[in-house]
């Protein structure tokens, strides 16, 4: 069974830009969660996805947005990019919301020039 | 947001060494999770706590729930090199789906 999968790996971005991340689930797994991962702050949670619904939503400015679609995908999105959102952004599928088994993506590494 | 201090950042130690590491936070939780995250690689599970007071093992890692409530903790037995990693903790309260995450322990073997 194929894990999480998120594309691209890598990105780089200037200041101002704005970027989309994509991330597949296992299959059957029809909750996905985005976290931000940064060196001083660690995981942050950014928000959940269910049935195409956003269930929960961290603590992140409105430039940070997402959306699921009927195939349980998800992508999330980066407007005005800032120096601070250089981060892994790491996505989490599970069979149910709030679930503690959890299974994360490799992430996407943005790094903002 | 609100964050998990997790403790030591880091660690060095030798093969076969025992490790030791703890989390706490000032709120209380009624879920424990700890983590690993290996190089290019998201966390991955290692040990659920649902319980205070409860001790669960996964192979040589052992993870006890704080009888307060507020805190856990994580000890590796007898580590070899693929213990490597950063080890992360995270917590749930009642009333809360969102996990909070701790800021990690960075553990490094010395051959």
């Amino acid at each position: 069974k194929a894990g999480v999968t998120q594309t691209p790996r890598y990105l780089i971005k200037t200041r101002g830009q704005q970027v989309t991340l994509s991330c597949s689930p296992i299959s059957g797994h029809r909750s996905v969660s985005w976290y931000q991962q940064t060196p001083g702050q660690g995981l942050q949670f950014l928000f959940e996805y269910f049935s195409e619904t956003q269930r929960n939503k961290g603590n992140f400015p409105g430039r940070f947005s997402g959306r699921q679609f009927s195939n349980s995908r998800s992508e999330m999105n980066v407007s005005t990019l800032e120096l601070g959102d250089s981060a892994l952004y790491l996505c989490a599928s599970s069979l149910v919301p709030a679930s503690d088994e959890q299974f994360f993506g490799p992430g996407t590494r943005l790094t903002v020039l | 947001g609100q964050q998990l201090n997790q403790s030591p950042q880091s660690m060095f130690i030798q093969e076969g060494e025992d490790v030791s590491m703890n989390c706490t936070s000032s709120s209380i939780f009624n879920t424990w999770l700890w983590y690993k995250q290996e190089p290019g690689e998201g966390p991955v599970l290692l040990i659920a706590l649902y319980k205070a007071g409860e001790l669960t093992s996964n192979g040589r890692l052992t993870a006890q729930f704080g009888i307060t409530r507020k805190d856990s903790f994580l000890n590796i037995s007898a580590s070899i090199p693929s213990d490597v990693g950063i080890y992360f903790c995270a917590g749930r309260n009642f009333g809360n789906e969102k996990l909070t995450f701790g800021t990690g322990t960075r553990l490094t073997i010395i051959p």
